[in-house]
C-alpha cells in the first residue's frame, strides 16, 4: 500500500515570495490534515479536511496560507507572503475518517525562510 | 487549556535497559490517546493508542504504554531497549477529532 506522498520534500525561498506544497494521501482516506512543525516542537494542527470539506482551521494563519482539497483526494498548502518565522517542517496526514484515530504520515517538506 | 505535556526533552539508556517516556494530557471528556514516533528526515510513524478497555496497551517494536486515569498520564513504556529505537517520540490525544501533540522526547539508547 502506497503511503502518503508529500512534495517538494525541501525548498528555500527568499521572505515575502511564495511556495505552494503538494499532498496526496492514502487511497481511500476520507481525512487529511496538515501540520506545522517548527524545530524542537510538536507538529501544530494547521487545517484538517473531510473529504472535500474544511472541519477545523482554527490555527491556519489565514492571511498568507490557504489550502484546498478540491476533489477530496489531493490537497495543496500555500503561503504567501512567506515570513521568516515560517520556516518549519509541514507535515501532511490521512486517515480513513475522522473517527479512527490512527494518522498516516507523509515525510513532510522542509521550508527554509531567508 | 488542553494540552499534552511531554516533561522530559531527553531520555538516555543504556541497550538492555527498560525505558520510559512520560506523557500526561489535560482535556474535556475521555480522550483518544497516542504514542508516534519520528526518525530523522521521516515523518511520524504511529506506534500504539488507548480507546479504552485494558489499562496496558501493547504496540509496535515491543513498546507499550500504561493509561492512567487518576494521573492523566500514558507512559511509553519497554522492558529492553535497543539502539535502534533511538528516535523522536510524541505522545498525541485526539479529543473530539482534534489531535494536540506533546513537543517531543528524544530518545537515545547507548551500546
Amino acid at each position: 500500500e502506497a503511503g502518503v506522498a508529500q512534495s517538494p520534500r525541501y525548498k528555500i525561498i527568499e521572505k515575502r515570495q511564495s511556495v505552494a506544497f503538494w499532498c496526496n494521501p492514502i487511497s481511500g482516506h476520507a481525512t487529511l490534515y496538515w501540520y506545522q512543525q517548527i524545530l524542537g516542537q510538536g507538529p501544530k494542527l494547521l487545517i484538517q479536511f473531510q473529504n472535500n470539506g474544511v472541519v477545523d482551521d482554527s490555527q491556519l494563519p489565514k492571511d498568507r496560507f490557504s489550502a484546498e482539497r478540491l476533489k477530496g483526494v489531493d490537497s495543496t498548502l500555500k503561503i504567501q507572503p512567506a515570513k521568516l518565522e515560517d520556516s518549519a517542517v509541514y507535515l501532511c496526514a490521512s486517515s480513513l475518517d475522522r473517527f479512527s484515530g490512527e494518522l498516516f504520515f507523509g515525510e513532510g517538506s522542509r521550508l527554509t525562510v531567508l | 487549556a488542553q494540552s499534552v505535556a511531554q516533561p522530559e526533552d531527553q531520555v538516555n539508556v543504556a541497550e538492555g535497559n527498560p525505558l520510559t517516556v512520560k506523557c500526561t494530557y489535560s482535556v474535556s471528556g475521555n480522550p483518544y490517546l497516542f504514542w508516534y514516533v519520528q526518525y530523522p528526515n521521516r515523518g511520524l510513524q504511529f506506534l500504539l493508542k488507548y480507546i479504552t478497555g485494558d489499562n496496558l496497551v501493547k504496540g509496535s517494536y515491543g513498546f507499550e504504554a500504561e493509561f492512567n486515569k487518576s494521573q492523566t498520564s500514558f507512559h511509553l513504556k519497554k522492558p529492553s531497549a535497543l539502539v535502534s529505537d533511538s528516535a523522536l517520540y510524541f505522545c498525541a490525544v485526539d479529543n473530539f477529532n482534534k489531535f494536540y501533540f506533546g513537543s517531543g522526547t528524544k530518545l537515545n539508547v547507548k551500546p
